[in-house]
């Protein structure tokens, strides 16, 4: 079964720290896409960063980075310099692939940002 | 990015009517979207596939005879609650992709229902 696990329902940062947040996947495929989502209070999705199966970079957006591990099925969020605005719940998601893309979600990890 | 609405953002209602919610991506076509139900503080819960042209596909466990899906064009999907029960309250997000199967989904702002 494909499966996304975050196993830290909270996290808490002090403003302008690093901060990573933690998922891990489970799958059989060879290519595929993982995705971070940011939802704050708003309640409005936003993608935070992409990370392409078959490139070995870690992908980066700005303050945000991934720490991407194929073998060992991880894909964690790296948040620096962190700012009251990333306070969220972030979620890590994988698309099926063979069922239309339809994406699976993480549990969410809820992101406080201390001032 | 490619922008997805939704409307309305907030619907009351009385129980026992129905509630449609549209879903539409503004600059792009998609010939699937997903529409979600998340209750507080919690993930998303894939409700159903969206096909345009063909019928809805199912999440087990959720009734489609309850949840109405119509994607009518390549730019619109709309979900009906039918016949609304006070348990069908929670914000229900839909999401559309512009391009195949890996593509990144970008999502509506999302449409809280609340049944009286």
């Amino acid at each position: 079964a494909q499966t996304v696990t975050q196993s830290q329902p909270e996290m808490s940062v002090q403003e302008a720290e690093t901060v990573t947040l933690s998922c891990t996947y489970d799958t059989s495929e060879s290519d595929y896409y993982l995705f971070w989502y940011k939802q704050p209070p708003s309640r409005q999705m936003i993608l935070v960063i992409r990370q392409e199966a078959y490139k070995q970079q870690n992908a980066t957006e700005n303050r945000f980075s991934v720490n991407f591990q194929k073998a060992a099925k991880s894909f964690s969020l790296k948040i620096s310099d962190s700012q009251l605005g990333d306070a969220a719940m972030y979620f890590c998601a994988y698309p099926r692939y063979n069922q239309g893309g339809k994406l699976i979600f993480g549990q969410g990890t809820e992101l406080s940002v201390k001032p | 990015g490619a922008v997805v609405s939704q409307h309305p953002s907030r619907v009351i209602c009385k129980s026992g009517t129905s509630v449609k919610i549209e879903c539409r991506s503004l600059d792009f076509q998609a010939t699937t979207m997903f529409w979600y139900r998340q209750f507080p503080k919690k993930s998303l819960m894939l409700m159903a596939t969206s096909n345009e042209g063909s019928k809805a596909t199912y999440e087990q466990g959720v009734e489609k005879d309850k949840f109405l899906i119509n994607h009518a064009s390549l730019t619109l999907s709309t979900l009906t609650v039918t016949s609304a029960h006070p348990e069908d309250s929670s914000f229900y997000i839909c999401s559309a992709s512009p391009g195949t199967n890996q593509e990144t989904q970008y999502f509506g702002p999302g449409t809280r229902l609340l049944v009286l």
